[in-house]
């Protein structure tokens, strides 16, 4: 695929563990934060999201984290499967209506 | 839902010629994104679209690239002429404003 893949932190999970993701964001007015998953040759994929009223919120096997005090984004994988093995990006919304995206995270799952 | 379609998926031209990128956005979505992903730059937005109008293009490199939205259900990129630094991966989104996008495959541009 042609996520950038050679330059991004990587972290190496064991199957089964848990996976946590971290993000952090510049913008203070940001009220809502999105995760993206790229798996390689296709498009970012919507995880889940979260608006700056809450500070957690959870989906299937996935919860994401929201500390505003410090601009701070988790995405914790419970029982990380091989078929999570991608590139995880933050964004953020401003503008009204764009996107900023991180640089992303690689997660690779060791059988 | 078919999501976001693109086309075509893969195109190889060469230096100077005109390249043009097609999308089909998720019916009843009333924005849309052209960004282009590097691995030096990682994922841009180029332009984006509000009910078919262009809102920003600051992130269009330069008047060799051009898009269009005649209609809620097609949208263009177009490169003229096209050189070998434009080569990348260019995805088409879609969603409701202010919320999440959803992204198309991409098509996967190679300028010789």
């Amino acid at each position: 695929g042609e996520s950038v893949g050679l330059h991004l932190p990587t972290l190496s999970v064991q199957e089964g563990d848990n996976s946590i993701i971290n993000c952090a964001y510049s913008n203070s007015a940001s009220d809502y934060f999105i995760w993206y998953k790229q798996e390689s040759g296709k498009g970012p994929q919507f995880i889940i999201d979260i608006r700056s009223n809450m500070d957690k919120r959870q989906g299937q096997r996935v919860t994401v984290l929201l500390n505003k005090t410090v601009k701070h984004l988790s995405l914790q994988i419970a029982a990380t499967q091989p078929g999570d093995s991608a590139v995880y990006f933050c964004a953020d919304l401003y503008g009204n209506n764009r996107l900023a995206f991180g640089k992303g995270n690689q997660v690779v799952v060791i059988p | 839902d078919a999501g976001v379609i693109q086309s075509p998926r893969h195109e190889v031209t060469e230096m100077g010629q005109e390249v043009t990128l097609r999308c089909k956005p998720i019916s009843g979505h009333n924005s849309l994104f052209w960004y282009r992903q590097t691995m030096m730059r990682g994922l841009e937005l180029l332009i984006y679209f509000n009910n078919n109008v262009p809102i920003d293009d600051s992130g269009m490199p330069e008047d060799r690239f051009s898009a269009k939205m005649p209609n809620a259900s097609f949208s263009t990129l177009k490169i003229q002429p096209s050189e070998p630094r434009d080569s990348a991966v260019y995805f088409c989104a879609s969603g409701l404003q202010g919320a999440e996008q959803f992204f198309g495959p991409g098509t996967r541009l190679t300028v010789l």
